[in-house]
């Protein structure tokens, strides 16, 4: 089964851009993922679904800051304009037959 | 827009069975071809896929949990319902329902605590 590797933080300042990434295992590497944001003391709220080929399908109501890409096993995603509600957990997930997988998550801190 | 929504006993004594139920409004539980899904989360920790259901009715579990756990739907009653035996405080956690897709959707989580 495909596993998802993510770093466990990132930072950056208000106004600014940043990137996540979520590594596909190998083997996996054409995987279709999702991002999912949570914030503090919230559900998780689906954001995108991201396809190798870096295209992506938001959700209603995703903000147009956030956008996907993709990379061989490597799938980003770049929040741009960081506000202080994009301070918040983000979990990229994947699935098979058999499974769905979640990475550990990236914890977002917005200085 | 497609919601849904948890519910259950908060607290569950060990080595009992936790019953959570997800109900399903703003759409069909058997309309489309979705995955309908139960993950936990422990207290400050990450998401942990515990099964789901297909619209079909066949199912797939964690294989770490595959012994102890039935999902099951009622589609009379747009629901869908997860069933976790012999639980231990390790089972403590907040419990979601989930649909795959494009958009994907989340309810808002359960707290369920396994004490005496």
């Amino acid at each position: 089964q495909p596993v998802l590797t993510q770093s466990s933080s990132a930072s950056a300042s208000l106004g600014s851009s940043v990137k996540l990434t979520c590594t596909l295992s190998s083997g996996h590497s054409s995987y279709i993922i999702a991002w999912h944001q949570q914030q503090p003391g919230k559900a998780p709220r689906y954001l995108m679904k991201l396809e190798g080929s870096g295209s992506y399908n938001k959700g209603s109501g995703v903000p147009d800051r956030f956008s996907g890409s993709s990379s061989g096993a490597d799938r980003y995603l770049t929040i741009s304009n960081l506000q202080s509600e994009d301070e918040a957990d983000y979990y990229c997930e994947t699935w098979d037959s058999n499974t769905w997988v979640f990475g550990g998550g990236t914890k977002l801190t917005v200085l | 827009q497609v919601q849904l929504q948890e519910s259950g006993p908060g607290l569950v004594k060990p080595s009992q069975t936790l019953s959570l139920t997800c109900t399903v409004s703003g759409g069909s539980i058997s309309s489309g071809s979705y995955y309908w899904s139960w993950i936990r989360q422990p207290a400050g920790k990450g998401l942990e896929w515990i099964g789901r259901i297909y619209t079909s009715g066949s199912t797939n579990y964690n294989p770490s949990l595959k012994s102890r756990v039935t999902i099951s739907v009622d589609t009379s009653k747009n629901q869908f319902s997860l069933k976790l035996s012999s639980v231990t405080a390790a089972d403590t956690a907040v419990y979601y329902c989930a649909r795959d897709g494009t958009p994907g959707y989340w309810g808002q989580g359960t707290l369920v605590t396994v004490s005496s």
